[in-house]
């Protein structure tokens, strides 16, 4: 069965800390895809990043940076220098690429992040 | 280019009513889906549309839900009659049809906050 963990529910760092929020998955496939939504106050889930489970390169985007461990099945996301416009809900998710093309994405429970000036 | 929107953005409503919830994907995105997040819990999969057809309703609760996609564009998700549990926000994504396999991305809406009293 697909699961994602974020076990982190709230997180709270002073500005220009570096902060990294946690992500486990579990999925007996060996196709799958890993995401980021980051869901702001005024409410849309805004897509971060999308992984495919055959590249396990870490990515960097600016001040956001991603790891990606199948050993550990996890997909941690890191932000550096956090600034006040990264207080959010961070979701991980899942989908699985064997089934059809368009296959519906599990998501964690998130974790709500307050960067505090 | 606008992003997916949802219709209303707040909807108060009482036990036993009916409330039609709209949601206008990307434009030439054929795949649709409906997702909600009951209080406390994950968010979850409702149902996915390829164009007009259901491709996977899995994720329906129940027949008090109906979700339609006429023409293949905008959805409607009705709830006929609203219980106390279906208070949360149901957010609408859509994707393109991937070319050459593969997945492509959800994007999401701002969601509709529902509350049954």
């Amino acid at each position: 069965a697909q699961k994602v963990t974020q076990a982190q529910t709230e997180i709270s760092v002073v500005e220009k800390e570096d902060v990294t929020l946690d992500c486990v998955y579990e999925t007996r496939d060996t196709t799958y895809y890993l995401f980021w939504y980051k869901q702001p106050p005024s409410g849309e889930l805004v897509f971060l990043i999308r992984r495919n489970s055959f590249d396990e390169q870490n990515e960097i985007s600016g001040r956001y940076s991603w790891n990606f461990q199948k050993s550990t099945s996890s997909f941690n996301f890191t932000i550096t220098a956090s600034q006040v416009v990264d207080s959010a809900v961070y979701f991980c998710a899942l989908s699985e690429a064997m089934k059809t093309s368009y296959d519906k994405v599990i998501f964690g429970p998130g974790t709500s992040l307050s960067v505090i000036p | 280019e606008a992003g997916v929107t949802q219709f209303p953005s707040h909807s108060v409503i009482e036990k036993g009513q009916t409330v039609t919830l709209r949601c206008d994907p990307i434009s030439g995105h054929d795949n649709l889906y409906w997702y909600r997040r009951v209080m406390g819990k994950e968010i979850k999969f409702l149902l996915h549309f390829v164009k007009e057809s259901k491709q996977d309703e899995s994720g329906m609760p129940n027949n008090r839900f109906l979700a339609e996609r006429t023409g293949g564009t905008y959805s409607t998700l009705k709830v006929q009659p609203a219980e106390l549990e279906d208070s949360g926000v149901y957010f609408c994504a859509s994707s393109q049809a991937p070319r050459g396999g593969g997945k492509n991305i959800q994007y999401f809406g701002a969601g509709t906050r529902l509350s049954v009293l």
